[in-house]
């Protein structure tokens, strides 16, 4: 596509369910990355896709939190048993190999 | 690890020039980022200084010393519409050529 898309735009769950976040990435890039940002905060850094290599998952905040990118293109961030922490929006990025990163338009996720 | 830090917040007049302060400590270095996030927005990409020197794309400079692990954002004839938040990254390239982020400094431009 033209440019990352991320859906859904806004989601507002309750505490203890699940949710999943998605990514589309732009066609033909092979780095992936997830972000949070809380109100007012910096881009808390999540994970990191690249080409076939294993994820760098090292910014996941705990176990709760899993990604996965199928196909070297789709993306989705899944957070389970959420709590009131998690409330963020949550950007997703993609570049081609050390290029420069476009972000999607993130999804706001309240936790309830 | 990685620290990578900027002032908070920065004050500036119409048609001002500002200049926003960088310093980073990673394991590695591929590349600095200048990004720039308006409010309830994604961020949008600035500038990118991989070799030491000064960048120019219009108003915008950026200028990278890799030995003093510094950077600095230059925003010249400033306007209203600067007033964001400008976020420094650092593309490590010890840590799997992941993009990190500090926490971004908010520009106010008053008239």
């Amino acid at each position: 596509g033209a440019g990352v898309s991320q859906s859904p735009s806004n989601k507002v769950t309750e505490k203890g369910k699940d949710v999943e976040l998605r990514c589309d990435p732009i066609s033909g890039h092979t780095a992936l990355y997830w972000y949070r940002q809380s109100l007012g905060q910096g881009l808390e850094f999540l994970i990191y896709f690249q080409g076939n290599s294993a994820p760098d998952k090292s910014g996941l905040p705990s176990d709760r939190f899993s990604a996965e990118r199928t196909g070297g293109s789709v993306s989705t961030l899944t957070i389970q048993r959420t709590q009131q922490e998690d409330s963020a929006v949550y950007l997703c990025a993609s570049s081609a190999t050390q290029g420069v990163a476009f972000f999607g338009q993130g999804t706001r996720l309240t936790v309830v | 690890g990685q620290n990578i830090d900027q002032p908070t917040e920065m004050t500036a007049t119409e048609g001002a020039i500002v200049q926003i302060n960088c310093t980073y400590q990673t394991s590695g270095f591929n590349g600095l980022f200048w990004y720039q996030q308006h409010a309830g927005e994604a961020p949008t990409f600035l500038s990118y200084n991989v070799l030491d020197g000064l960048e120019e794309k219009g108003r915008f400079s950026s200028f990278l010393s890799r030995s003093k692990g510094y950077s600095y954002l230059l925003l010249k004839e400033l306007q209203m519409k600067d007033s964001a938040s400008y976020l420094c990254a650092v593309r490590d390239s010890q840590a799997g050529t992941a993009l990190i982020f500090g926490k971004g400094t908010t520009l106010s431009v008053s008239s």
